[in-house]
């Protein structure tokens, strides 16, 4: 099983500011496989980002991902008040799994 | 636009079956294209992918090692939906559930969440 692990656990910032989030696998990752979500409370996590750096249906540019191999990465470049939020990476490998999240807090 | 609409009890007694259903509507269970997943959170197991159903000509099955004794995933052509089967389930599977689609390697639509609590 490839273990994903995101960094940091929390990320205090202000809005307007930019967002680095980390995610780290245990093997390599095709890049096709690897995708990012956001999480609100109450919330199913939404998709960002699929294919480390494609901006799903509907997601504003000031996201983007990039990466390749084992090392990825999820930046919000300019926070908006609607993107503090849960933050998890993804690899859709044959047993999917999920990072343990980032969670991006209001300073 | 696609929607997941799921259904299902929220208490299921220990070592019972917990089943749930998750109705699509604006795509097809049958999509050549996609799959049919369940996904599960909770605090100590984080996000949690439990298995998934598609169609290739035939109908395949996947399931994660964790719950492949105890899993079972089934599409529902005539109703167009798919549902979870987990049997003998302890207070470990006590968790948000969720239904989602996955195309192009991605969970691109999900359904609302049921939260399931395994309790006598």
């Amino acid at each position: 099983e490839i273990v994903l692990t995101q960094s940091p656990g929390t990320l205090s910032l202000s809005p307007g500011e930019r967002a680095t989030l980390s995610c780290r696998a245990s093997q390599s990752v095709s890049s096709t496989y690897l995708a990012w979500y956001q999480q609100k409370p109450g919330q199913a996590p939404r998709l960002l980002i699929y294919g480390a750096s494609s901006r799903a249906t509907g997601i504003p540019d000031r996201f983007s991902g990039s990466g390749s191999g084992t090392d990825f990465t999820l930046i919000i470049s300019g926070l908006e008040p609607e993107d503090f939020a849960l933050y998890y990476c993804h690899q859709y490998g044959t047993s999917p799994t999920f990072g343990g999240g980032t969670k991006v807090e209001i300073k | 636009q696609v929607q997941l609409q799921q259904s299902g009890p929220g208490l299921v007694k220990p070592s019972q079956t917990l089943s749930l259903t998750c109705a699509i509507s604006g795509d097809s269970v049958s999509n050549n294209n996609a799959a049919w997943n369940w996904i599960r959170q909770s605090p100590s197991r984080g996000l949690e992918w439990l298995g998934k159903t598609y169609y290739r000509s035939e109908w395949s099955y996947d399931y994660a090692v964790s719950v492949k004794s105890r899993i079972s995933i089934n599409p529902d052509t005539s109703k167009n939906q798919f549902s979870l089967q987990l049997n003998s389930v302890t207070a470990e599977d006590t968790a948000v559930y969720y239904c989602a689609r996955d195309m192009y390697w991605a969970f691109d639509f999900w359904g609302q969440g049921t939260v399931v609590t395994v309790s006598s």
